[in-house]
């Protein structure tokens, strides 16, 4: 099955400054890579997802990047600021399965 | 609209005692999953559903956990015999159907701790 490797497994940066999360993945059927954003006691939420026919796609502050070659997404957020602290989980979806598979996830602390 | 909904949102059991989570869709969504989070850790698969196939069991941990999901909407996450570590924020989320790039929406979680 798939499986998703994530990095760093937590992150602090200063207000302003950027973040970036790496994540690889084994399955080279996966094309579809969400990341999703889950703030202290609440549920995980979408924040900007890639398809495997897309090496990069961008809303506002956040960016996601993708190599199918090397198997490996990344999530830029820019301009962070402190709201941006939470929990970062990328997940992939093989076109041959429905589930997502998770990374660890990243702790990101933005210092004011 | 309304979101995923799960109940309880907390639930404390003694060790051996069976626990049943409940987990309502989003309106029409057809594709149902149940993932498990444990303490500073990753979402883990357990089930997913999908309209009125079989469900895909293949990350259920052992034979204590079950799951239903009755007239394609409402889905109840059983563990039987409760141990210790399956002490865990247990998460179920919704799309609209299963495959391709849909979005996965999920519910609040049950928080479940057992002593």
């Amino acid at each position: 099955g798939e499986n998703v490797e994530q990095h760093p497994s937590t992150l602090s940066v200063q207000e302003g400054d950027s973040a970036v999360i790496k994540c690889t993945y084994s399955d080279s059927a996966s094309n579809y890579f969400p990341w999703y954003k889950q703030e202290l006691g609440k549920r995980p939420q979408l924040i900007i997802d890639i398809r495997s026919n897309v090496g990069e796609k961008k809303d506002q502050r956040i960016a996601v990047t993708l190599n199918k070659t090397a198997k490996h997404f990344s999530l830029h957020i820019t301009e962070t600021q402190p709201e941006d602290s939470a929990v970062y989980f990328c997940a992939a979806r093989s076109s041959n399965d429905y589930k997502l598979s998770f990374g660890a996830g990243t702790t990101v602390t933005v210092r004011a | 609209g309304a979101g995923v909904s799960q109940s309880p949102s907390n639930k404390v059991t003694e060790k051996g005692k069976d626990v049943e989570l409940r987990c309502d869709p989003i309106s029409g969504h057809t594709a149902l999953y149940w993932y498990r989070q444990s303490l500073g850790q990753g979402l883990e698969f357990l089930i997913y559903f999908q309209g009125n196939s079989a469900p895909d069991k293949s990350g259920l941990p052992s034979d204590r956990f079950s799951a239903e999901r009755t007239g394609g909407s409402v889905s109840t996450l059983t563990i039987q015999r409760t141990q210790q570590e399956d002490s865990a924020v247990y998460l179920c989320a919704s799309s609209l159907r299963a495959g391709g790039g849909e979005t996965q929406y999920f519910g609040p979680g049950t928080r479940l701790l057992v002593l």
